[in-house]
């Protein structure tokens, strides 16, 4: 398998443009999530998926913030309009349930995000 | 809440050991612990579970002292290899829901 894909793994931007980060997870995985990553709060979750629904959107930083996933295969986290602080690398993981109810979660490369 | 970490940052020689702490203030179910090198993604190193036993990965042990909500990571006879970031990420409760909070990390350096 070739892993969690992401892409792009570099985007430059400027304040107010459309960003759109993209994640393909494990074939087969059913759980996927997006996190953020800086020096200053380490990696931290935005949003979870589970079966292609949303079920924990609670760390979205704010409304500029969306993401989808329109099928097993695909998600999008999208930032309208961006702004300097969200410069941070984006991780995208994928898991799927083992038994006891716990599961590893496998990380993408990641998206290494610049907003001038 | 986030766990925390201690220390935030250790330097070793090669050869030498550490240990990494990850405490939380919730009652927890499993703590997972990924090493992250540089310019790289994370990657799982082992989970342990409520009422588990200790876990091993290569020369790399961790513990899970339910009581005190308190995860250790042992790193014994460390090589070059260990060095990165080391988090402890924890799910709580009853483990349904799959929510891990990963803690700032502990940066390892192992030098020659």
């Amino acid at each position: 398998d070739a892993g969690v894909i992401q892409s792009p793994r570099h985007e430059v931007t400027e304040m107010g443009q459309e960003v759109t980060l993209r994640c393909k997870p494990i074939s087969g995985h059913n759980s996927l999530f997006w996190y953020r990553q800086t020096m200053m709060r380490g990696l931290e979750l935005l949003i979870y998926f589970n079966n292609n629904v949303p079920i924990d959107d609670s760390g979205m930083p704010e409304d500029r913030f969306s993401a989808k996933m329109p099928n097993a295969s695909f998600s999008t986290l999208k930032i309208q309009p961006s702004e300097p602080r969200d410069s941070a690398v984006y991780f995208c993981a994928s898991s799927s349930p083992l038994a006891g109810g716990t599961d590893t979660q496998y990380f993408g490369p990641g998206t290494r995000l610049t907003v001038l | 809440q986030q766990p925390v970490q201690s220390p935030q940052a250790v330097i070793l020689r090669e050869g030498e050991d550490a240990v990494i702490n990850c405490s939380s203030s919730k009652a927890l179910y499993s703590v997972h612990w990924y090493r992250q090198k540089h310019g790289e993604a994370p990657v799982f190193l082992m989970i342990l579970l409520k009422g588990g036993e200790q876990m091993r990965h290569e020369k790399i042990s961790a513990s899970f002292n339910e009581k005190k909500q308190q995860s250790s990571l042992y790193l014994t006879a460390s090589q070059l290899s260990y060095s990165g970031t080391y988090f402890c990420g924890t799910l709580g409760g009853s483990g349904g829901y799959q929510k891990v909070t990963f803690g700032i990390g502990t940066k390892l350096q192992v030098i020659p």
